[in-house]
């Protein structure tokens, strides 16, 4: 099974900071690639697919990179909103899907 | 615009089962790909399983293989989680989602329903 490993776990930043959160999957998945926010007591909500793809209502400061193994999420400017768990999944064997561990963009 | 409503917060006992139900609105049930997703208290999201809507396939995380079945009732375009032999890891927030046409993404998702496995 394909597994993804997020880093970094916890990450404090500040409002205006440029954030970046990574993923590794354990095998090549191409750019089947997804990427969530979520805030306590709350679904989850996506933000990025097909690894690069923003979803429709999404602000354009969220971005996704990456293929093959190595992907990146990066938050240009954070706001005071974007403070939450970040999660990403791969479906390169769909329909079986695979989460992240989660990485936690804490305020500094 | 999509919307999917679960059920009620359950408690159940230890052994016993639970069914939790989806209620989608909004566009054609059929054309939907469900997925059942779940989330421990402080943990990472993880998978159960998948229901084609349309035809009722099914694919099982095998973690939960043997455990839990879906299904669904295209005329009340409503999907059904059940998962039995209850312990109490399986005490989670469980969510239906459904998957983004040509993609593999989750992009809308029920509002979660609390089980919680207790004696």
């Amino acid at each position: 099974a394909i597994q993804l490993t997020q880093s970094p776990s916890t990450l404090s930043a500040s409002v205006g900071d440029r954030v970046t959160i990574t993923c590794r999957a354990s095998q090549g998945i191409s750019s089947a690639l997804a990427w969530y926010q979520q805030t306590p007591g709350k679904a989850p909500r996506l933000l990025i697919y097909d690894a690069s793809s923003l979803e429709s209502g999404v602000p354009s400061r969220f971005s996704g990179s990456g293929s093959g193994t190595d992907f990146t999420l990066t938050i240009r400017s954070l706001q005071p909103e974007d403070f939450a768990t970040y999660y990403c999944q791969q479906f390169n064997t769909y329909p079986l899907l695979t989460f992240g561990g989660g990485t936690k963009v804490e305020i500094k | 615009q999509v919307h999917l409503v679960q059920s009620g917060a359950e408690v159940n006992k230890p052994g016993a089962s639970v069914r939790v139900s989806c209620k989608a609105s909004g566009n054609i049930f059929s054309s939907f790909g469900l997925h059942w997703v779940r989330q421990a208290p402080g943990q990472r999201l993880e998978w159960l399983g998948w229901i084609n809507a349309g035809n009722g396939n099914t694919r099982y995380s095998q973690k939960f293989q043997g455990r839990v079945t879906l299904t669904r009732d295209t005329s009340a375009t409503t999907a059904y989680m059940e998962l039995s032999s209850l312990r109490s890891e399986d005490t989670a927030v469980y969510y239906c989602a459904r998957v983004l046409e040509g993609s593999g993404a989750l992009d809308y998702w029920g509002q979660g329903t609390l089980v919680t496995v207790t004696s």
